[in-house]
């Protein structure tokens, strides 16, 4: 149980475009989910929170109207790069609250390469 | 400021050889303390979750503990299999987040 899935795995894409990634809880449902980038050989730098049917709330320092988080769903939030430059390429993680005591569980990532 | 700090940074061992990586944290109201493990180009995978100084969680070869002020993971007789990146974070209450450290390196050779 508590599978999270991701969409993709990895995109390359050229600069100015926009880019869409997906996160599924495929065997619970989620009311919060979370999205964290991470950089090579770095920890993981938590970006948004998301809460279904409600706006998300940011980190400090996240630009809200560059990383679009949508949460309509209890198993769907998307998280969409506008306007990608290569500063944006990175890995990118979700992960769904589940479990007895709401454990965050993650999605294999999405590797992120603007040109 | 919630704070938590892995070591050591990596750690090379034999196959066979125990060893402890350890986690210290600094938290405003611990609501949990999670270990995850995290192949390259994956994402975390979950571990153990503990939650109140003196809890200890087995899963294999891998035994967490936890103390008011830091968090133990025991790996016995580790194979190479174990390799991986040792991350520890905890849940903050008074930030509604996981703050996590910035893992540990483990290489098991044969």
């Amino acid at each position: 149980g508590a599978v999270v899935s991701q969409h993709p795995s990895w995109v390359i894409c050229k600069s100015g475009t926009s880019v869409k990634i997906e996160c599924r809880s495929l065997d619970f449902q989620a009311t919060t989910m979370f999205w964290y980038r991470q950089f090579p050989k770095q920890s993981l730098m938590l970006m948004a929170t998301s809460n279904e049917g409600s706006k998300a709330t940011y980190e400090q320092g996240v630009e809200k109207d560059k990383f679009l988080i949508n949460h309509a769903s209890l198993t769907l939030s998307t998280l969409t790069v506008t306007s990608a430059h290569p500063e944006d390429s990175s890995f990118y993680i979700c992960s769904a609250a589940g479990g007895r005591h709401n454990e965050q569980f993650f999605g294999p990532g999405t590797r992120l390469t603007v040109l | 400021e919630d704070q938590v700090t892995q070591s050591p940074e990596a750690l090379r061992l034999q196959e066979g050889e125990s060893s402890s990586l350890n986690c210290s944290y600094t938290v405003s109201g611990l609501r949990g303390l999670f270990w995850y493990r995290q192949d390259p180009g994956k994402g975390p995978e979950f571990l153990f979750t503990l939650y109140s100084a003196g809890e200890e969680k087995e899963k294999e070869r891998l035994k967490a503990t936890l103390t008011k002020k830091e968090s133990f993971l025991h790996i016995t007789a580790p194979k190479p299999e174990d390799s991986a990146t040792y991350l520890c974070a905890v849940f903050s209450g008074g930030y509604n987040k996981l703050i996590f450290g910035a893992g540990t390196r483990l290489a098991v050779h044969p």
